[in-house]
């Protein structure tokens, strides 16, 4: 069983804002920071949000990451079909003294 | 151009012992913390192991600890993946990834597919 809790799938059409979460513990996502992975179909993930809510490089802004507590949160406005992939969110666990994942989200533009 | 080149994978049987190797080009390996993190087939992502730039620290997820040693030769520009006593719950591909100071996972590898099966 993941560490970090992620709904299974999620879904929505063109245009629409989709959110997906990420639910965790004070150890992991309550004393550090989260990050949000897209992983295209057949594809290796790229990174999405670092540091909670930041943006690498080439990322558009339609993608937005936010954290309250031990809870996690990736938001993506004006859904598009190439956003059609499968979503993970990561955060260092200090208890564990490792990375631990979510179990990965699969977004249906439909 | 940053590339990751995973070998080692293969068909192995339970108990058995396999060893990945990544060699990495394209940027300067000495400075980065690496990892290793595999994908189960249809299955998420799962964090298997980290070494520091140094290789003086190394860091485990439970499911492999005491079975899994991570190493790294930076003269060489290769990391390593010891798998001994292997199961077939880590029948998976595994990726070589690059780490950097703003996030855990950077550059991946294509990744080496490891089946542990009789």
């Amino acid at each position: 069983q993941p560490v970090l809790t992620q709904p299974p799938s999620a879904s929505g059409t063109p245009g629409q804002r989709v959110t997906i979460s990420c639910s965790g513990s004070y150890p992991n996502i309550g004393s550090n920071y989260v990050f949000w992975y897209q992983q295209l179909p057949g594809t290796a993930p790229n990174l999405l949000i670092y540091k909670n809510n930041q943006r690498p490089s080439g990322i558009p802004d339609r993608f937005s990451g936010s954290k309250s507590g031990t809870s996690a949160s990736l938001a993506i406005n004006g859904l598009r079909s190439e956003d059609e992939a499968d979503y993970y969110c990561v955060a260092w666990d200090d208890s564990l003294s490792g990375k631990v994942f979510g179990g990965g989200t699969k977004l249906t533009v439909l | 151009e940053v590339q990751l080149m995973e070998s080692g994978g293969g068909l192995v049987k339970p108990g058995g012992s396999l060893r990945l190797s990544c060699k990495v080009s394209g940027f300067t390996f000495r400075i980065h913390s690496m990892n290793w993190v595999r994908q189960a087939p249809g299955k998420g992502l799962e964090w298997v192991s980290s070494i520091t730039r140094s290789g003086s620290e190394t860091f485990y997820a439970d499911s492999v600890k005491g079975r899994f040693t991570i190493s790294r030769d930076n003269s060489g520009n290769s990391l390593f993946l010891q798998m001994n006593n292997l199961r077939a719950e880590d029948t998976a591909v595994y990726h070589c990834v690059r780490e950097i100071p703003d996030a855990p996972f950077d550059y991946w590898g294509q990744g080496t597919l490891v089946t542990v099966s009789s």
